[in-house]
């Protein structure tokens, strides 16, 4: 079945550091692929998404592009802030109908 | 419209109890999903819904846990005789029934339900 692979966390790093959390997939098809951020006390808010290989997608700084080759959809920031801290899930979608399948969660601490 | 809109927030029951939550979709979004969140995982997939049908249940959805959409625009999701291992986070979201996967949800603030 399709799944998502996140990279564990809890990530902590310093204000203007760079960030990476890698995903990885598994799908039987050809799927969408997205972002969501979860900040404390919220629900789950799109960050960004991908719809086909070597698609970009990029929201607020954040940018992620979808690697067919390596089944990737690492997400990156250049310059992290205090206000980015939050929990990160990566997910995809293969089809119209099928539900969305996350990822774990990857929290993200950025410290002043 | 304001987004997804969860109610409860929080509820806490006691083993054995019934309980139901709402779930109130963006106004023009036709499907309706659910699904449950517990600590330091990420969402699973509980069960959707297009307009008032119900087209794909998990198996993580027992015997004990019906959802509705009467109508089409509100759904429930209800829990009976609760058990310990149901407290989680239950997390609504819409999107428009446009085809295509290129769409992504928008999800509810949630319900944290605590079973002691």
């Amino acid at each position: 079945g399709n799944s998502v692979t996140q990279m564990e966390g809890p990530v902590t790093l310093s204000e203007e550091a760079f960030l990476t959390i890698n995903c990885t997939y598994t799908a039987t098809g050809y799927p969408s692929l997205f972002w969501y951020v979860q900040y404390p006390g919220e629900g789950l808010q799109l960050l960004l998404k991908a719809t086909k290989a070597d698609d970009k997608g990029s929201n607020k700084g954040f940018e992620a592009t979808y690697r067919k080759e390596t089944t990737s959809f690492h997400l990156e920031k250049g310059s992290v802030q205090v206000s980015d801290s939050a929990v990160y899930f990566c997910a995809l979608s293969e089809w119209g109908n099928t539900p969305l399948v996350f990822g774990k969660g990857t929290r993200l601490s950025v410290i002043a | 419209d304001t987004g997804v809109s969860q109610n409860p927030r929080h509820k806490i029951t006691k083993r054995g109890q019934n309980v139901t939550f709402r779930c109130d979709p963006i106004s023009e979004h036709n499907r309706l999903y659910w699904y449950r969140q517990t600590l330091g995982q990420g969402p699973e997939f509980l069960t959707y819904f297009q307009n008032e049908a119900q087209l794909e249940k998990s198996r993580l959805l027992s015997d004990r846990f019906s959802a509705e959409r009467p109508k089409g625009s509100f759904s429930t999701l209800e829990i009976q005789r609760t058990e310990q291992g149901d407290s989680a986070m239950y997390l609504c979201a819409s999107r428009p029934g446009t085809e295509g996967a290129n769409y992504g949800y928008t999800f509810g603030s949630g319900t944290r339900l605590t079973v002691v």
